[in-house]
């Protein structure tokens, strides 16, 4: 069974660039999820998709990111314009399904620097 | 104060060893608690997951759970190199629209 897919791996911009990730989750699986990762910190949900509608984005800074989920499958997220602040990995998981007890399954992440 | 606490290390232990990796948490409504190990450059993969208080135990890898003082354990017996990784606690309040809140990540370092 192939795993989460991201692409790309690495991306370097310049504060005010914007930039976008993808992510192709395990197939068949209803539940997307974009998470934040900090360097020395844990991930931060920023948006979760049931299918392709949206069931949390509280933490998501929507003055500058934006996230769809076409069709209920692959997603992007997007950044713009970038801070320096948002130098982090990006990381796309996904579940069978809804709620807590369905084991989420991480890709490899993007690695963002913004300079 | 954070939901989760956890001490970053390193930790450096030598092969063979017991490893104990802990968190604290603050808010009581959680009942789901996992432990993820993740390993440089990639994303983080579940190792244990328990439901409220008590123990579990996979292979070499027990969990704990004690809700009356809001501490998690991880305990890995006959440590191996390839155990070195960064091990994130997360736990959850279990409803179906909980979240799950992550730790900062203890790495751990093996030493043959």
């Amino acid at each position: 069974e192939a795993g989460v897919a991201q692409s790309p791996r690495y991306k370097i911009i310049e504060k005010r660039q914007s930039v976008a990730f993808w992510c192709n989750p395990i197939s068949g699986h209803a539940t997307l999820y974009w998470y934040q990762q900090i360097l020395g910190q844990g991930p931060k949900l920023l948006i979760q998709f049931q299918n392709n509608g949206v069931v949390d984005d509280s933490q998501l800074p929507k003055d500058r990111f934006s996230a769809e989920r076409l069709k209920g499958v692959d997603s992007t997220l997007k950044i713009q314009p970038a801070k320096l602040e948002d130098s982090a990995v990006y990381l796309c998981a996904s579940s069978p399904g809804f709620g807590v007890k369905n084991i989420q399954y991480f890709g490899a992440g993007t690695r963002l620097s913004v300079l | 104060q954070k939901e989760v606490e956890q001490d970053p290390g390193p930790l450096s232990v030598p092969e063979g060893a017991i490893v104990s990796l802990n968190c604290t948490y603050s808010n009581s409504a959680f009942q789901y608690f996992m432990w993820y190990r993740q390993y440089s450059r990639k994303g983080p993969e579940l190792l244990m997951y328990t439901y409220s208080s008590g123990n579990k135990e996979d292979g070499r890898f027990t969990a704990q759970v004690d809700k009356s003082s809001k501490y998690i354990s991880l305990f890995i017996r006959d440590s191996q190199p390839s155990d070195s990784a960064t091990y994130l606690c997360a736990m959850s309040a279990g409803s179906s629209a909980s979240k799950i809140i992550f730790g900062s990540g203890t790495r751990l370092s093996i030493r043959p």
